[in-house]
């Protein structure tokens, strides 16, 4: 099976500074890759996905970004952090069969 | 994909079975009902999925009505550690758009002593 790598666990961040979210996936090979986000309180909002290098889609306008420079490596970014990017951001994978997801341990964002 | 339907909240006692239902009444053909679960301030984590017949496996079981527009899963011996939000899901499995799952709100599962 898959093991998600997700970095830091916990973040505070004044509004106005940037952001950088790092996940890496280990135990498998051109994984689908995905970046959602959780509100307190909420259910699990897709933001990004990836099915491979360098291809990024977008599933809500937003003030943030995600980028893939290795297949086996998802970041997401934001240039200026808003009070209402707080929330719990998950980094997922799939296998090519799309079967199951597989998701990190998360990164709590705090935007002060 | 199709949309479904779930109870906010559920409570059960500690070592009987917990029977979570989902509707699913415009599940088309070729969907799968696949089921997660989310521990307070963990990411969520697969249990089971199926097309029409029933599953089982380590974690649960999953009934499926033989018309496709509901479904049951059944952790057959709930401990404390089942507390947990879960969630139904419905979505094409092996589809071109690339895996993505929509999920909802969730059942809260409460597993009390």
């Amino acid at each position: 099976s898959q093991t998600i790598h997700q970095w830091p666990a916990t973040l505070v961040q004044p509004v106005g500074s940037p952001l950088s979210l790092e996940c890496t996936v280990e135990g498998t090979s051109n994984p689908n890759l995905y970046w959602y986000r959780q509100a307190a309180g909420r259910g699990l909002q897709l933001l990004f996905y990836s099915v491979g290098i360098g291809q990024i889609s977008s599933e809500v306008p937003q003030n943030l970004s995600a980028s893939r420079p290795q297949d086996r490596q998802f970041i997401l970014s934001s240039k200026k952090l808003l009070l209402s990017d707080s929330g719990f951001y998950l980094c997922a994978s799939s296998g090519a069969t799309n079967e199951k997801l597989f998701f990190g341990s998360g990164t709590q964002l705090s935007v002060l | 994909d199709a949309k479904t339907t779930q109870p906010p909240s559920m409570d059960c006692a500690e070592g009987r079975a917990a029977n979570l239902p989902c509707n699913h009444s415009t599940i088309s053909g070729n969907e799968y009902v696949y089921w997660y679960r989310q521990i307070h301030s963990q990411g969520p984590q697969y249990i089971i999925h199926g097309l029409k017949n029933n599953e089982t496996n380590e974690m649960a079981s999953l009934i499926i009505t033989e018309d496709r527009k509901s479904s049951t899963l059944i952790l057959p011996h709930a401990t404390l550690r089942d507390t947990a939000v879960y969630y139904c899901i419905v979505r094409v499995y092996r589809s071109s758009n690339t895996g993505k799952l929509i999920f909802g709100q969730g059942t809260t599962l409460q597993v009390k002593p």
